[in-house]
């Protein structure tokens, strides 16, 4: 079975940086992807790693680890449009996506 | 705008009844992947179809069924609904059979069942 654990809650300052940390558990791994999700609103994919590393994209970067079974999603520069919730998913051997429960990011002033 | 698009927004109905969901995917995408979100339960996969056939199979109820047409549109149609059925549908599409691709989702369908 699946098993993705992030954490529920983040609250971080405008401008700032903040680091959501995603840890798996799954049968076969093909695949990680970070989607963001505003209240009421569909997901909007931000970022896949596969290969052990960092992808950088604009003020968003991704990092996984295979062997550690470990991501995390660096969000630079914080903006208040920037608060919502952050999916992790992980594809696994069938090509099934598996959703962590997401962490709700809270941007303050 | 993904290019998902989900029919109808919102869906007021009882218990007991039925109901059917509608998703277009994106233009020249084969894949259609359906999910529910649920407060407690964050999102869950229900079941993918590629160009018409069933293609996997999440934690699909017994009560919830469906299919992909020849146009590629889907259908998700859900019976004998209970109040738990509550929740976010959301509908995706990608442009082959999945490996290595990235779901675009549509806006959702709330559903709730008084």
């Amino acid at each position: 079975g699946q098993n993705i654990d992030q954490p529920t809650e983040m609250t971080a300052t405008e401008g700032a940086i903040v680091q959501i940390n995603c840890t798996y558990q799954t049968s076969g791994f093909n695949g990680l992807f970070w989607y963001q999700q505003h209240a009421g609103e569909a997901p909007t994919f931000l970022s896949y790693n596969v290969l052990d590393g960092l992808e950088e994209k604009g003020r968003f970067s991704s990092f996984l680890s295979r062997s550690k079974g470990y991501s995390y999603l660096l969000l630079k520069e914080l903006q208040m449009k920037d608060s919502a919730s952050y999916l992790c998913a992980v594809r696994d051997a069938g090509n099934m996506l598996t959703f962590g429960g997401g962490t709700r990011l809270m941007v303050k002033p | 705008d993904s290019g998902v698009t989900q029919t109808p927004k919102h869906l007021i109905t009882a218990t007991g009844q039925r109901v059917t969901l509608r998703c277009s995917p994106r233009s020249g995408d084969l894949s259609v992947y359906w999910y529910q979100q649920s407060l407690d339960q964050g999102l869950q996969f229900l079941i993918q179809y590629y160009n018409g056939e069933e293609r996997a199979k999440g934690n699909i109820l017994e009560r919830f069924s469906a299919q992909q047409f020849p146009d590629l549109h889907s259908e998700l149609n859900l019976s004998s609904l209970e109040l738990g059925d509550s929740a976010l549908y959301f509908c995706a599409s990608s442009p082959g059979q999945g490996r290595g691709e990235t779901q675009y989702f549509g806006p959702g369908t709330r559903l709730l069942v008084l």
